[in-house]
């Protein structure tokens, strides 16, 4: 069974650090390429991006690209999602989602997703 | 780049047929055929319940299903029950090895 365990739930200061953590288990961590979606209170999801853990080749979207950074270590096929400063509007449920590929090798969308890893960055 | 379109809010009564549509461009839902569609109740992770326009997972009722139509898709939930009352996104593949969700539609079941 296909399962992403995200880490808990973190209540950080504007400016300090962070990274979450996303362990897959029941599949082949490194050949499939994992995302990065955020939710901010009552609000809808944002794909941040996705990567690739097998060569850790990451593409950002847009509106995330320079604010956060992904990682994967595939000794312990986990995925990563970091800040180096925290803003207030960093507030929100950040879920990782496991991408499947069609049956021609594309990347063709979600089908699984983790439980989400609430971040609460508050003075 | 702009989310794809979806209604805020759709209602409907327990037994009918509803119809979400999901419009974007030539730049993802008219140039792939990777549209899903994800409900998502208060509180708690998405679920997948269309991937690849029309494809269901198993699990998945036979209630829900996809289309597509140049750049708009649409999911179209029938025999509506009172646990459908959910958010649901549509998302895309989009330019750039990436994707792109829907703003949300809020569905009621009156």
């Amino acid at each position: 069974e296909v399962q992403l365990v995200q880490s808990g739930a973190e209540v950080k200061k504007p400016g300090e650090s962070l990274k979450i953590s996303c362990k897959g288990s029941g599949y082949s961590f490194t050949t499939y390429w994992i995302g990065w979606v955020r939710q901010m209170p009552g609000k809808g999801l944002e794909w941040m991006g996705i990567i690739y853990p097998g060569d850790s080749d990451t593409r950002y979207s847009p509106s995330f690209q320079g604010q956060v950074t992904f990682s994967a270590d595939k000794s312990v096929s986990t995925a990563y999602l970091q800040w180096s400063s925290l803003k207030a509007s960093d507030t929100a449920m950040y879920f990782c989602a496991k991408l499947d590929f069609d049956s021609g090798g594309m990347i063709s969308g979600v089908d699984s997703w983790g439980q989400g890893s609430l971040v609460t960055v508050s003075s | 780049q702009s989310a794809l379109t979806q209604p805020a809010s759709v209602s409907g009564s327990p037994g009918q047929s509803i119809t979400i549509s999901c419009t974007g461009t030539s730049s993802d839902v008219g140039g792939y055929n990777y549209v899903s569609w994800y409900q998502q109740h208060p509180g708690k992770a998405p679920k997948v319940l269309i991937y690849e326009v029309n494809n269901r997972p198993s699990g998945v009722s036979n209630r829900f299903s996809g289309s597509k139509s140049g750049n708009t898709a649409s999911l179209t939930i029938s025999g509506l029950q009172t646990e459908d009352e959910a958010d649901y996104y549509c998302s895309s593949y989009t330019t750039s090895i990436n994707f792109i969700f829907g703003g949300g539609t809020k569905l009621t079941v009156l």
